[in-house]
């Protein structure tokens, strides 16, 4: 069973830094592109990073470009989101997401809940 | 980036009727999109993908059309356990963009 455990998130005041980790199981970690998603309390969702699945390639969305930093380690079976300068806007909650082969996102983690308040 | 709408923005509907969402791309996506269900603190679980095949363990109540820029969710008979937000999303172009999701609730 694919499984994705995020962890990490809490409470952090402007311009403070957080790390999440995402824990997978249940799948050949090493052979899948994995994304971060978040959504904003009583909003949509958004995308905010991809790593592929061996850590070559990496997009941000631009509101997070410069300051967040994905990477991964198919050693652990870990994702991660180092978060740097945050923001009030980047309160939400945060999803490690599994790219189904450069398309659709397949499995999701429960999320994990960052708030950026003073 | 690809801007997706959905409409409505909230969907009112008894048990046992049918539900139709719909959601339109700002350009061509082709057949590459996804439909979402999120449940109240829950995460987004994949519905369908590719605009019309159902994930894994979907029921056949969920069916999806449409191609281009314009795409429907359709619920054949909506149960209790389907109330619920519901997102699109294309994965045409990068980057991957969500529609701000209709609330299906219990009229």
């Amino acid at each position: 069973e694919v499984q994705l455990v995020e962890s990490g998130g809490g409470l952090v005041q402007p311009g403070g830094s957080l790390r999440l980790s995402c824990a997978a199981s249940g799948f050949t970690f090493s052979s899948y592109e994995m994304n971060w998603v978040r959504q904003a309390p009583g909003k949509g969702l958004e995308w905010v990073s991809y790593i592929s699945s061996s850590g070559s390639t990496i997009y941000y969305a631009d509101s997070v470009k410069g300051r967040f930093t994905i990477s991964r380690d198919n050693a652990k079976n870990s994702l991660y989101l180092q978060m740097n300068s945050l923001r009030a806007e980047d309160t939400a909650v945060y999803y490690c997401a599994r790219l189904y082969y450069d398309d659709f996102f397949d499995y999701w983690g429960q999320g994990t809940l960052v708030t950026v308040s003073s | 980036e690809i801007v997706m709408t959905q409409s409505p923005a909230t969907l009112s509907v008894s048990p046992g009727e049918r539900a139709t969402l719909s959601c339109r791309a700002s350009q061509s996506v082709s057949s590459n999109l996804a439909w979402y269900q999120q449940k109240p603190g829950q995460a987004p679980r994949l519905l369908i993908y590719g605009a019309s095949t159902r994930a894994t363990g979907i029921p056949a109540r969920f069916s999806g059309s449409g191609s281009g820029t314009e795409f429907t969710l359709t619920i054949s008979s909506l149960q209790s356990e389907d109330f619920a937000v519901y997102y699109c999303q294309q994965y045409n172009n990068w980057p991957p963009t969500f529609g701000g999701g209709t609330k299906v609730e219990i009229k």
